[in-house]
């Protein structure tokens, strides 16, 4: 069963570094998604993507994020200038259409630790 | 605005109690989804269920069961004989619509689940 799979599971930085998480969403997927969790909290909506450009984003998507679709399978997200409080587990999510009957399938995540 | 409560932080049962995990929702959408996902230990979001806002049937799967009340505006999801590895964070979520057109799940706070043997 095609699956959404995340790069690394787990990273390690240190403040102020950049880091790049990345994701392969499912195949004929045409909506990719970030979301993330602080531990011990509730998952949180980050960006949506379609058609290589930024649907929705969040309050906290801010300057220090990006998102892009290098090539036909990858989707990434960058954190510029890595804070402590961007430790976090962040998910990757892949939809086939954007509307309400789509499921979103998330990925394992990636565990992400800032020093 | 739309927003997911589970007001059960956290439970514990002994192994084939049956317990019965919460959700309330807000929304003002007509149409809307709702989601339960399982968190194990492990990290990863584990799909359970998707139930659209104008199909109040209550669904069955193995021990799983979920009954949604529009009424109530609930969503609650029962474990029947509750085992040992059925002990995670479970996560009800709500599809928001968007002006763009895109959806975004928002999730309540999750309810841990501890099954003791």
């Amino acid at each position: 069963e095609p699956e959404v799979t995340q790069t690394p599971s787990h990273q390690v930085t240190q403040m102020g570094q950049e880091v790049i998480l990345r994701c392969v969403p499912i195949s004929n997927h045409l909506y990719f998604y970030w979301y993330r969790q602080i531990l011990g909290q509730k998952v949180e909506f980050l960006v949506s993507f379609y058609n290589n450009e930024i649907s929705e984003k969040s309050e906290i998507f801010d300057d220090q994020f990006s998102v892009e679709r290098p090539d036909g399978s990858n989707f990434t997200l960058k954190i510029r200038s890595t804070k402590l409080e961007d430790s976090a587990m962040y998910f990757c999510a892949s939809s086939e259409g954007g509307a309400s009957t789509d499921t979103q399938y998330f990925g394992p995540g990636t565990r992400l630790t800032v020093l | 605005a739309q927003k997911v409560t589970q007001a059960q932080t956290e439970i514990s049962v002994v192994e084939k109690e049956d317990v019965t995990l919460d959700c309330v929702y807000e929304t003002r959408d007509t149409t809307y989804y709702l989601f339960w996902y399982k968190q194990p230990p492990s990290g990863e979001l584990v799909f359970l269920i998707r139930r659209n806002s104008f199909d109040e049937q209550n669904e069955i799967s193995g021990r799983y069961s979920w009954n949604f009340q529009k009424s109530t505006s609930s969503f609650n999801f029962t474990i029947t004989a509750s085992q040992v590895v059925d002990s995670a964070v479970y996560f009800c979520a709500l599809s928001e619509a968007r002006t763009s057109g895109t959806y975004k799940y928002i999730f309540g706070t999750g309810t841990r689940l501890k099954v003791l043997a």
